[in-house]
């Protein structure tokens, strides 16, 4: 696609459901990252992905949220048990270049999915 | 550890003026980039301008500079011409090389309000 896709957008769970965000990322992107989004923070990282390898999970909060890219395209992000401090919007980034030494590596973000856990 | 901080919540410029955004940043590291990024209340993040840290020269991308000063660690943001439009959410972030492939740490962001 034309740019990276999320979805939801908008998702209402109450505490202890588990839900599910969906990011499509730029076909041929090989990096993918997701990051949380408190409100009036910045993003925060959780993971990233390059292709289908998890090569980074040291940002995700607990061992409720879970994320997977099976096929090194689309990848979810898992949250177990919801809880209140959960409630932020989650963004999904990707990227074309790899490597550490990739310079202006620009990650192209999408609109982002806004969690709120009742 | 690496450290982001913008000191403006917010800030008010009057449309067709320049305004500049604070970014400070704290790193031990040598090989690092600084991107700005501008958030419109739709929630996408938008790439404006990337600088690295070997870079002499300031970066530019139509209206907007990076105000690039090594010694002082700042990378400030440089909007000349303000427009209704660049009303939003700004944020500085930064990736040092050594670290998470591709991993960007941001600041807590600036709201930019351009007053007609």
């Amino acid at each position: 696609g034309a740019g990276v896709s999320q979805s939801p957008r908008y998702k209402v769970a109450k505490r202890g459901q588990d839900v599910a965000l969906r990011c499509d990322p730029i076909s041929g992107h090989v990096s993918l990252f997701w990051y949380q989004q408190a409100l009036g923070q910045g993003p925060e990282f959780l993971t990233y992905f390059q292709n289908e390898a998890q090569l980074d999970k040291s940002g995700l909060p607990s061992d409720r949220f879970f994320a997977e890219r099976p096929e090194g395209s689309v990848s979810t992000l898992k949250i177990q048990r919801t809880q209140q401090e959960d409630s932020a919007v989650y963004l999904c980034a990707s990227s074309f270049i790899q490597g550490p030494y990739s310079g202006a590596n620009v990650l192209t973000f999408g609109a982002g999915s806004r969690l709120t856990v009742l | 550890a690496q450290k982001i901080t913008q000191t403006q919540p917010g800030m008010f410029v009057q449309e067709k003026e320049a305004v500049t955004l604070d970014c400070t940043y704290d790193t031990s590291d040598q090989s690092y980039g600084l991107f700005w990024y501008k958030q419109p209340s739709s929630g996408e993040m938008i790439f404006l301008i990337y600088q690295g840290s070997y870079d002499e020269q300031n970066a530019t991308e139509g209206r907007y500079s990076l105000n690039f000063q090594k010694a002082r660690k700042s990378a400030n943001l440089v909007i000349s011409a303000s427009q209704l439009g660049d009303s939003a959410m700004y944020f500085c972030a930064m990736r040092w090389f050594g670290g998470s492939q591709g991993n960007l740490i941001f600041g807590k962001g600036t709201k930019l309000s351009v007053k007609p």
